[in-house]
């Protein structure tokens, strides 16, 4: 199916545990971002990437790391969890950075 | 550093009203304004894209303008229905990413 997707959906994991949360698109989008929603931050970004092999932080990079082999995938690590990381992560694709992005369902995550 | 400000932070209304929802940014060098809309528990769906050489776009029922040197723009939402109780966030557009403001949720009841 066409569109961007995201796995898993929901996720709990411990404290100090990697994780690792995927997002794929087809429509060859050579820009892609992540980004977490937390009550009373509205959507933060976290990295985003203009092309394969090029990636770029946000505005709360810290714990997390990304790559970018392919143009067609972007997956978030986070590399040792904590309760603050604990939140809705979104993943968008769009042709240009500022412009119309396309976002995926999201994946919940919680830290214990 | 840009700031994208939207308010109210919550509406409630009846069914039929036209309403009003305002965003505001601090920095008036911008490609593109858009509104979205989010329904809960789900993702981002684009409803409206204003160009910065553009002062307003519709779409049906929606009116968004945009007004750069004051750092203001406002979705207008007319004959408001129950179908339409959602968070609205407005997002600023630079070269490269998007910035979010907090949103408006909004509840429309009959």
């Amino acid at each position: 199916d066409a569109g961007i997707t995201q796995s898993p959906r929901y996720k709990i994991t411990e404290t100090g545990r990697q994780v690792t949360l995927m997002c794929h698109q087809t429509w060859s989008h050579s820009y892609m971002f992540w980004y977490r929603q937390d009550l009373g931050h509205g959507l933060r970004l976290i990295y985003y990437s203009a092309a394969a092999d090029i990636t770029d932080k946000g505005e709360v990079p810290d714990g997390y790391v990304v790559s970018r082999s392919k143009t067609e995938n972007f997956p978030l690590t986070l590399e040792s969890a904590t309760r603050s990381q604990t939140s809705v992560y979104f993943c968008a694709s769009g042709s240009s950075g500022g412009w119309e992005q396309y976002f995926g369902p999201g994946t919940r995550l919680t830290v214990t | 550093k840009q700031e994208v400000t939207q308010i109210p932070a919550a509406l409630s209304v009846p069914e039929g009203e036209n309403l009003v929802l305002n965003c505001s940014f601090t920095d008036s060098a911008i490609y593109n304004l858009q509104w979205f809309r989010q329904d809960p528990g789900k993702g981002l769906t684009s409803l409206l894209l204003i160009q910065s050489s553009q002062r307003e776009q519709t779409s049906g029922r929606l009116n968004a303008s945009l007004d750069k040197s004051s750092g203001r723009s406002t979705l207008y939402i007319a004959a408001s229905q129950p179908g339409d109780s959602a968070t609205y966030l407005c997002a600023v557009g630079g070269t490269d990413k998007l910035i979010f403001g907090t949103g408006t949720r909004l509840q429309v009841f009959p």
